[in-house]
């Protein structure tokens, strides 16, 4: 399967623990979002990565949320002594450079937090 | 405002209806805008592009009004399996792809 992966698809946890999210994107895709969606809502932008270099930080996302590509290609996304609003399915998408744009979703980590 | 704005719906119309979304979108300096679908707990998929002239994908038609900032999605001859939330998405290029997802409008197909 050459789409994009995300690991785990699920985790619950108790408030104040850290919990980390992976994301394998489309390999030849050097665009990389994270997104955060709740129900009844949209995805709602997190952050973006070109390749490693991380462009873009939404205001949704405060200080306990890091997010990481290292080498350009899988990305990492933490977040530090959750609290149960952060509760929410956390997306990754990838695509390819150029004006078009279309994303590519993985399926998703559903956390809950205790 | 909301950057993008859709009726949440639901809109529930019979097997074999034609069904039109609308969707506004704040920013004139959007670039590029697409339709995806999302099943119940389950990804967004790309279910197409919307292009200046408009487009067509089989029963599906979507349409760009600039003039108006708004974009359509026409289902035609509904299915059951068309049963799912379409969300509208709008990007523009400031410096990277910005994208903005509507909150998705709802269609159930009933027998």
């Amino acid at each position: 399967d050459t789409g994009v992966s995300q690991d785990p698809r699920h985790k619950i946890t108790k408030r104040g623990q850290n919990v980390t999210f992976r994301c394998d994107p489309i390999s030849e895709h050097n665009r990389l979002y994270w997104y955060r969606q709740t129900l009844g809502q949209g995805p709602e932008f997190l952050t973006y990565f070109q390749n490693e270099a991380q462009l873009e930080k939404s205001r949704l996302l405060s200080d306990r949320f890091s997010a990481e590509r290292p080498k350009g290609s899988f990305s990492t996304l933490e977040i530090q002594r959750t609290e149960q609003g952060d509760s929410a399915m956390y997306l990754c998408a990838s695509s390819p450079t150029g004006p078009k744009g279309e994303q590519f979703f993985g399926p998703g980590t559903r956390l809950t937090v205790l | 405002r909301k950057e993008v704005e859709q009726d949440p719906g639901p809109f529930n119309v019979p097997e074999g209806a034609t069904v039109a979304f609308n969707c506004t979108y704040s920013n004139s300096a959007s670039q590029s805008f697409f339709w995806y679908r999302q099943d119940c707990r389950k990804e967004p998929k790309l279910l197409m592009s919307v292009y200046s002239s408009g487009n067509e994908d089989g029963r599906f038609t979507a349409q760009l009004n600039r003039a108006s900032q708004y974009i359509s999605l026409l289902i035609r001859d509904s299915k059951l399996s068309d049963s799912a939330t379409y969300l509208c998405v709008v990007a523009y290029s400031g410096g990277y792809q910005k994208v903005t997802f509507g909150t998705g409008t709802k269609l159930q197909v009933i027998p």
